[in-house]
């Protein structure tokens, strides 16, 4: 079964410092990992996506995330946080293979929150 | 491109009622997908349409329904309802296939009374 894990609930970074998400998965066949954020009282916003090729894949508003096979992680970030960079982050997998649908299983999500 | 639409965006109801939620997906998308979002549960699968016929389910109880229409508009449903279903429901849609991506409307926010 695919399941996404997101073992931090909260991340606190310095405006202008990099940060990190982390994100790590596990499913039967090939991965398709996605990044979404969530501002207040709105729905998620798409960021990047892995599906396969270059284990960097670069995405919207300077974001970037690194494909791990081996150690199964696709961790988001970013070299220079913004404060308009605090929101909620969530990390997703899509196991096409096993259910032959395109719903996606998200992580629990991470509060980013980036001090001025 | 107009982006997915849901409605209504806010809506209050008391215990037992049943309510109904839309959601026009982008033109083109015949995948929709819908979500309940609480603080304590996070993000949970509801289910997922394409063409009219649900392709997927996650783990709720048959209060929770939905259809899907032949120009692709989905509908969920939730009927007897209770404190607990109070959440943000997040309808996306996408096109078929694995590497598409998801796109969200901006949820249907229930309160439950």
């Amino acid at each position: 079964a695919q399941s996404v894990a997101q073992p931090e609930d909260q991340v606190n970074v310095a405006e202008g410092n990099p940060l990190t998400v982390k994100c790590t998965y596990s499913v039967s066949g090939n991965p398709y990992l996605f990044w979404y954020v969530q501002y207040p009282n709105r729905g998620l916003q798409f960021l990047l996506k892995y599906i396969t090729g270059d284990n960097l894949v670069k995405g919207s508003y300077g974001f970037e995330a690194e494909f791990n096979k081996s150690q199964t992680s696709f961790h988001l970030k970013k070299p220079s946080a913004l404060v308009s960079d605090s929101a909620l982050y969530f990390c997703a997998v899509r196991d096409y293979r096993q259910t032959g649908a395109n719903n996606l299983f998200f992580g629990t999500g991470t509060r980013l929150t980036v001090i001025p | 491109k107009a982006g997915v639409t849901q409605t209504p965006r806010y809506l209050i109801k008391t215990r037992g009622q049943q309510v109904t939620l839309s959601c026009s997906p982008i033109s083109g998308h015949r995948s929709v997908s819908w979500y309940q979002q609480t603080p304590g549960q996070g993000l949970q699968f509801l289910f997922e349409y394409f063409s009219e016929t649900q392709r997927n389910k996650g783990n709720f109880p048959g209060r929770f329904s939905g259809r899907q229409f032949s120009n692709s508009r989905s509908e969920m449903n939730v009927s007897t309802l209770e404190l607990g279903d109070s959440a943000l429901y997040l309808c996306a849609s996408s096109w078929d296939g694995p590497t598409g991506e998801l796109f969200f409307g901006e949820g249907s926010r229930l309160t439950v009374l």
